[in-house]
């Protein structure tokens, strides 16, 4: 299976500094999509941001950003002054299609100290 | 647009019973829902992709007798953890193919249910 790696598990910060988790997917397809979901205590998973292969273009979301780099297969989110609200465990996912299912990364788990 | 709902968030049962979880697309038409098994502090693991008016397509080690799914409309998919064990004991989610509310081509997730088998 092609994974989706994220290889922090846990990072804390100190509200109001930026933080950015990162995403390295394997992929041998020439068109897919990549997402980013947030998890908060609650379970229920929010979604961030979808992203397709051909759009290479880096986003920003109010606090929220995202650099997208096919070259090193990297799908990297940065939230900028973190809040505390922002705790939550971050899964970044792939997926062939929308008819397909995603595959998630392990998730990295956000806690944001006042 | 593009809400799916679970219901129940929360069951807990005991050991040898049949537990059923519906997912529903609440605003759009979904002819493809997934559902998906997290254990705690893991990954969201795929168990089975429903298809509206065919056979669910299962994950290999997802017993299709075990976790029986039906999609038997637009809008509604339903898993069913039958004879539930104590390893059963998970939060399921579902999530359901947006074809035109929210943001086209994407899977939008239900709340999740989270089961406990005593």
């Amino acid at each position: 299976a092609q994974k989706v790696t994220q290889a922090q598990t846990e990072i804390s910060v100190v509200e109001k500094e930026d933080v950015t988790l990162d995403c390295v997917y394997e992929t041998r397809d020439t068109t897919y999509y990549l997402f980013w979901y947030k998890q908060p205590p609650s379970g229920e998973l929010v979604f961030l941001i979808r992203r397709n292969s051909f759009d290479e273009q880096n986003e920003i979301s109010g606090r929220y950003s995202w650099n997208f780099q096919k070259s090193t297969s990297s799908f990297n989110f940065t939230i900028t002054a973190s809040q505390v609200v922002d705790s939550a465990v971050y899964f970044c996912a792939r997926a062939l299609s929308g008819n397909t299912p995603l595959v998630f990364g392990k998730g990295t788990r956000l806690s944001v100290i006042a | 647009g593009a809400v799916v709902s679970q219901h129940p968030s929360r069951v807990i049962c005991k050991s040898g019973t049949s537990v059923k979880i519906e997912c529903r697309s609440l605003d759009f038409q979904a002819t493809t829902m997934f559902w998906y098994r997290q254990f705690p502090k893991q990954s969201l693991m795929l168990m089975a992709t429903s298809n509206e008016g065919s056979k669910a397509t299962y994950e290999q080690g997802v017993e299709k007798d075990k976790f029986l799914i039906n999609h038997a409309s637009l809008t509604l998919s339903t898993l069913t953890v039958t004879s539930a064990h104590p390893e059963d004991s998970s939060f399921y989610i579902c999530s359901a193919r947006s074809l035109a509310g929210g943001e086209a081509d994407t899977q939008y997730f239900g709340p999740g249910t989270r089961l406990t088998v005593l």
